[in-house]
């Protein structure tokens, strides 16, 4: 069973671009989080979609989006970079079908690391 | 608001030796869950166990132990007779019970190297 891809594994922006990541999650997992861990804030809950419906947010600025499609593929986009934007972007996928004995058992992918110069 | 504290940043042992990687939470919800995921050096985060507030009970598995206490918000994770492989991050995690673990609060991490 493929795991959890994330594209693309690196990438390099400029303060002021925009920037879009892909997640492909594990085959029949409907549900796909968005991490970012940097060494200052650690690893920091992005938000969650489900069926192509944010469900959970985190505390992030506006300038963080993201969707997701009925294929369950997400996507997340920065726009108007900064240089603490700087992180490794980490997406997780998980089995919803049996929610409680699943709960919080995250399939992550190996991320995305942005710099931003 | 969670928080979750893990007080070593690295440790460092020799292989063969036991380890306790030490975790405390807190919370205001009265149910939630724990979990401990491990990182190692391609990236992504494997996730380890998930323990229920209500359900006190310590588990093993294989080398792995892990010890809650609810009365002192603690989770914490020994490893016994580590071993190189073992080397990596460990990060402790909690969730409400509200978002069925959909929205996890980690902690700090802890670096966890094991020499030959």
């Amino acid at each position: 069973k493929a795991g959890v891809t994330q594209t693309p594994r690196y990438l390099i922006k400029t303060r002021g671009q925009q920037v879009t990541l892909s997640c492909s999650p594990i085959s029949g997992h409907r549900s796909v989080s968005w991490y970012q861990q940097t060494p200052g804030q650690g690893l920091q809950f992005l938000f969650e979609y489900f069926s192509e419906t944010q469900r959970n947010k985190g505390n992030f600025p506006g300038r963080f989006s993201g969707r997701q499609f009925s294929n369950s593929r997400s996507e997340m986009n920065v726009s108007t970079l900064e240089l603490g934007d700087s992180a490794l972007y980490l997406c997780a996928s998980r089995n919803q079908q049996r929610t409680r004995s699943t709960a919080g058992e995250l399939f992550f992918g190996e991320g995305s690391r942005l710099t931003v110069l | 608001a969670q928080k979750v504290t893990q007080a070593q940043t690295e440790i460092s042992v020799v292989e063969k030796e036991d380890v306790t990687l030490d975790c405390v939470y807190e919370t205001r919800d009265t149910t939630y869950y724990l979990f401990w995921y491990k990182q190692p050096p391609s990236g992504e985060l494997v996730f380890l166990i998930r323990r229920n507030s209500f359900d006190e009970q310590n588990e093993i598995s294989g080398r792995y132990s892990w010890n809650f206490q609810k009365s002192t918000s603690s989770f914490n994770f020994t490893i016994t007779a580590s071993q190189v492989v073992d080397s990596a991050v460990y990060f402790c995690a909690l969730s409400g019970f509200s978002n069925a673990g959909n929205m996890l609060t980690f902690g700090g991490g802890t670096r966890l190297m094991v020499k030959p």
